[in-house]
């Protein structure tokens, strides 16, 4: 199992938002960073910090967190946002980073 | 451009152990830590563990009697050193900085 948890699956109609989320107790004393996966690639960074996207990530992609869950919201899904999602943070209490088991996103 | 590029075996036999090691091009090796992480064919990314340039390391504690990385700042590599694989070990095996660089990864299998 995961540190962190996602929902397996979620789907969204195209240019429809939709909200993927993340728990877990690590959320509460560091952000979660969000990245995307598509099939035979390495994970893409989206979203890291408060809501901070890298350059070349659509505005599109946005972050927030509550209490011990973190949500990466895509406002107007378009059809390459189908991908996997993955959610990551810091563990303090022993050190290391946590994953969640990845949302997989499809666009319909 | 920092990029990391990685190499190593990708055919294993059950119980022996995975070297693989990542080049950072184009940026400095120190000032950070340098992430392993790994993903089962069809399942989710797992930490293994970290080092920083003057060889400081923190490991996943599911996998630290097994794991071993080392650096060369000579070189700007690190490596990672994975003993008595099995076929649950079998994965894609990805170098990062944590959080916004990651390897191309190396698919690792692991079978008699």
């Amino acid at each position: 199992s995961s540190d962190l948890t996602q929902d397996p699956a979620v789907s969204v109609a195209l240019g429809q938002t939709v909200r993927i989320t993340c728990q877990g107790d690590s959320l509460r004393s560091h952000y979660a960073s969000w990245y995307q996966q598509k099939p035979g690639q390495a994970p893409i960074l989206v979203i890291f910090g408060q809501n901070i996207r890298p350059s070349g990530i659509p505005d599109r992609f946005s972050g927030s967190t509550s209490g011990n869950t973190a949500s990466l919201t895509i406002t107007g899904a378009q059809a390459e946002d189908e991908a996997d999602y993955h959610c990551n943070s810091r563990d303090s209490s022993d050190n290391r980073w946590v994953f969640g088991g990845g949302t997989k996103l499809t666009v319909l | 451009q920092v990029q990391l590029l990685q190499w190593g075996a990708g055919l294993l036999k059950p119980s022996e152990t995975l070297s693989l090691t990542c080049a950072v091009s184009g940026g400095s090796f120190s000032g950070y830590y340098w992430s392993w992480i790994r993903q089962p064919p069809g399942k989710g990314l797992e930490w293994i563990g970290e080092i920083d340039h003057s060889g400081s390391t923190n490991y996943n504690p599911s996998l630290k009697s097994r794991v071993t990385m080392s650096g060369d700042t000579s070189k700007n590599q690190f490596s990672l050193k994975l003993t008595s694989m099995t076929a649950a070990d079998t994965a894609v095996y990805y170098c990062a900085r944590m959080t916004d660089l990651w390897g191309q990864g190396t698919l690792v299998t692991v079978s008699s």
